[in-house]
């Protein structure tokens, strides 16, 4: 079955710096790759997706690049804030199949400090 | 948010007793999903229904055990609650097509004592 890396576990970074979350996978048919967000006490929420045919995308302060050969995908933030503070979490998933269940990576915990 | 409902949100259960989660929704979506939530783990699917009637093993499905009688309602049975199944346990659902997002529920809760 597909499996899913997710570095780093915690993240620390200055209010307005960037921060980086890289997942890779191991499963060359997955192709719909979703961030989800949660915050403490809270659900976690989709941030932002992509899918394979698609190299990068953005939204906002939020960007997400897909590398199909080598298998990772990583989340960009710029001008981090520090309600942005909260667990990220990558996902993978393939379409074949009657599946279509999402695989997690393990989180990493963005603290932005003010 | 998508119209889907966890009950109970909190409960605290005594090992070897059966505990049932609920999760119901209102969209409609075909898929339904079981993940529990432990640091250091992140969200591990436990059991997923592509149908009522039609489930299936998720990675950590040990000890669980699901039905599906309705589109809306999927339960979550634990047979004898261990002390290792403390943990949070949220529903997904999902349309199911080639790409499309899961939404959760606000979890719950649980405690084994």
């Amino acid at each position: 079955g597909e499996n899913v890396e997710q570095h780093p576990s915690t993240l620390s970074v200055q209010e307005g710096d960037s921060a980086v979350i890289k997942c890779t996978y191991s499963d060359s048919a997955s192709n719909y790759f979703p961030w989800y967000k949660q915050e403490l006490g809270k659900r976690p929420q989709l941030i932002i997706d992509i899918r394979s045919n698609v190299g990068e995308k953005k939204d906002q302060r939020i960007a997400v690049t897909l590398n199909k050969t080598a298998k990772h995908f990583s989340l960009h933030i710029t001008e981090t804030q520090p309600e942005d503070s909260a667990v990220y979490f990558c996902a993978a998933k393939k379409a074949p199949g009657s599946a279509r269940q999402l695989t997690f990576g393990s989180g990493t915990q963005l603290t932005v400090l003010p | 948010d998508a119209g889907i409902t966890q009950s109970p949100r909190h409960k605290v259960t005594e090992t070897g007793t059966p505990v049932t989660l609920r999760c119901h929704q209102t969209e409609n979506h075909r898929y339904m999903y079981w993940y529990r939530q432990d640091p250091g783990h992140g969200l591990r699917l436990i059991h997923y229904s592509y149908g009522v009637k039609d489930t299936d093993k998720g990675e950590v499905s040990d000890g669980y055990s699901v039905s599906r009688s309705k589109t809306e309602d999927f339960l979550l049975t634990l047979e004898s609650a261990t002390s290792s199944q403390t943990s949070v346990y949220f529903c997904a659902i999902s349309e199911g097509g080639r790409d499309t997002e899961a939404f959760f529920g606000q979890g719950t809760r649980l405690t084994v004592v």
